[in-house]
This record gives C-alpha cells, structure tokens and sequence, in this order.
C-alpha cells in the first residue's frame, strides 16, 4: 500500500535548468526527508524536515532546496542542474517522535536525467 | 566517513539454505531499519528495531547497539526473496544512515 507519492516518476533536463520534485505523505507522518541514490545504487541522506522545521542538512550544494508547505508535503527544488545531479532521489516519512525517526517509509523514487 | 559497513556486497543462495547479513557501525546507534528493494524499486520496510530481536516469517534481525553491528538472518530461502537488502541506522537526530546494500540471487 502506497503512502508516500512523489511526482514526476522521471524528469529528463538540461545542464542549467531548474526542476521541482514533489512529494506527499498521507500516513500523518511529522518528519519528512530526501534521500539521493546514485548509480552506484547507494543512498545519502540529503534532509530532514520535522514539522516543516529543517533538521538534517548533509552538505548538499546551495542549488538544493526543500519547501515544505506543511508537514504533510516536502519539495525538492535544484535551481541550476548539473550532471552530477542525474540520480533517483527518494522522499520518505517517519513518525519521529523526537527521541528516534522510527520506521521510514519510501516513496517510489523521482528518476532525474540531467543532460 | 562512512558509519555503515554493509556486507556481503553480493551473496548467492540456493533455495532452502539461509545466511546472514550483517552491518557494522563506526558510532553508537540508537535503531537500526532493514529494508528490501521491491521489483517495482520501492524500499520495503522489513524491520525497525531500538535493541534485541525481531523475527517474521523466515527472517529474523537482531541489533546490539553497544557492539555496533546489526544482523538479518534468512532462512529456507526461496527465489522471491532475491533482491537487494539495505540496513539504516539512525545516528541521532533524525539522520539516518544506510548501508550500501546487499544484491541476493536465490537459485533453484
């Protein structure tokens, strides 16, 4: 059963353009986060959001934005893409209860292809 | 640097055998989560555990914080559990950390 939804399933770009992805949880989730899997098949943790309050910032580059509207949605902006930005970028949820994140549930993945 | 070390990076199993796999931690985590790449690509939740053992069906985990290391037992393996196996450990502070991953092909 699918509780996370992320939109675009796949985003073919240019080297300079600025894309936006998408995601939602229904599970009432506080805690929101991006994941980037590159193609070595491994997964980083680029954020976390706890009620739409920015919790985990791992070194990502500036043109890396997330927008959260409320705890249920968490964006991801990339204001100039560059090659190396070509990945499947993964939104989770957790019910974070502010001791531990607690299970994390994955959306289906955006595929980004930069060109 | 890295805090989970995952391995085997690959292993082949025959049906009905089992192994494990294992994650070690460079620090203290405080909950480690395995989960199963689905054949759509989606991570599934197989378990979360804060201490001891959780066991379901043919798999069982278990996770010693204080030694640093988590494990996932499959046994009677059968060909729908191949896929690719990740561990995450949370570091605190709603970071979690993943492991590279396990790639299992289970034969007849």
């Amino acid at each position: 059963e699918t509780a996370v939804f992320q939109t675009p399933n796949y985003h073919v770009t240019q080297v300079g353009n600025e894309v936006s992805f998408n995601c939602k949880q229904t599970l009432g989730h506080d805690t929101m986060y991006w994941y980037k899997q590159d193609s070595k098949k491994l997964l980083k943790i680029m954020f976390s959001y706890n009620n739409k309050q920015l919790i985990v910032n791992e070194t990502v580059p500036r043109r890396f934005s997330p927008q959260s509207s409320d705890k249920a949605h968490l964006n991801l902006r990339i204001k100039s893409v560059e090659p190396e930005d070509s990945a499947v970028y993964l939104c989770a949820s957790s019910s974070g209860t502010g001791v531990s994140a607690e299970t994390l549930y994955f959306g289906s993945g955006t595929r980004l292809t930069v060109l | 640097g890295d805090q989970v070390e995952q391995s085997p990076s690959a292993l082949s199993l025959h049906e009905g055998t089992g192994s494990a796999l294992r994650c070690n931690f460079t620090t203290t985590m405080r909950a480690v989560q395995w989960f199963r790449k689905n054949s759509r690509g989606s991570l599934i939740n197989l378990f979360y555990l804060a201490s001891g053992t959780k066991e379901n069906g043919r798999l069982k985990s278990a996770f010693d914080s204080k030694e640093r290391y988590s494990t996932l037992h499959i046994r009677d393996a059968q060909l729908e559990d191949s896929g690719t196996y990740f561990c995450a450990a949370e570091t605190g502070g709603y970071k979690v950390v993943f492991g590279s991953g396990t790639r299992l092909l289970v034969s007849p």
